[in-house]
């Protein structure tokens, strides 16, 4: 079965820091861009990230300002984002998604970030 | 990138169709042809009805259809079903290389 499953929310300061992970499963990793995507609570949809099959194309939306890192680990099946200088913005629900615009998409069940004091 | 535009909800009854409007940019939606529709229920993650602006995925509904003219890109819903009642976003690559999606829009069937 093609699967993604996010992993590595939870409650944070602001001004954290937090690694969210995306485990892939039924498909082969490597050869697909993956992306992440977010969304605040009773919000829509936004696009954060996306990065290219080899890791070596990443873009962000303009938000991130240099806060969150995208990376792969293909030998592990496994996507990253790296969340730094966190604020309540940034609280959501953290999907996780393989050509998520295609008909080959693959959607993870998210992952909570809550950023409070 | 400021989020692509969609009305807040639309509304109609069982049977009669309703189209979903998405209004974006010459960078994003005018600019690209990769422009896609989602279904969202609550609690669910996000599922593709449309992409490649009018291109159905398999086993989606040929009751949705998806079109585009210049910088506005359309859903259309017809033989409207109360299964339907959901959230839909759009969505589009931009000229930069980034995506933006749209604000969202509720279909309530009466």
């Amino acid at each position: 079965e093609v699967q993604v499953v996010e992993s590595g929310g939870g409650l944070i300061q602001p001004g954290g820091s937090l690694r969210l992970s995306c485990v892939a499963s039924g498909f082969t990793f490597s050869s697909h861009w993956m992306h992440w995507v977010r969304q605040a609570p009773g919000e829509g949809l936004v696009w954060v990230s996306r990065i290219n099959s080899d890791g070596n194309y990443r873009t962000y939306a303009d938000f991130v300002k240099g806060r969150f890192t995208i990376s792969r680990d293909n030998a592990k099946n496994t996507l990253y984002l790296q969340l730094n200088s966190l604020s309540a913005d940034d609280t959501a629900v953290y999907y996780c998604s393989r050509d998520f615009d295609s008909s080959n998409a693959c959607w993870g069940q998210g992952t909570q970030v809550t950023v409070s004091s | 990138q400021s989020a692509l535009t969609q009305p807040a909800s639309v509304s109609g009854s069982p049977g009669q169709s309703i189209t979903i409007s998405c209004t974006g940019t010459s960078s994003d939606v005018g600019g690209c042809k990769f422009v896609s529709w989602y279904q969202q229920l609550p609690g669910k993650a996000p599922k593709v009805m449309i992409y490649e602006v009018s291109i159905r995925p398999s086993g989606i509904s040929n009751r949705f259809s998806g079109s585009k003219s210049d910088n506005t890109a359309s859903l259309t819903i017809s033989g409207l079903q109360t299964e339907d009642e959901a959230d839909y976003y759009c969505s589009s690559c931009t000229t930069t290389g980034t995506y933006v999606f749209g604000t969202g829009t509720k279909v309530i069937v009466l």
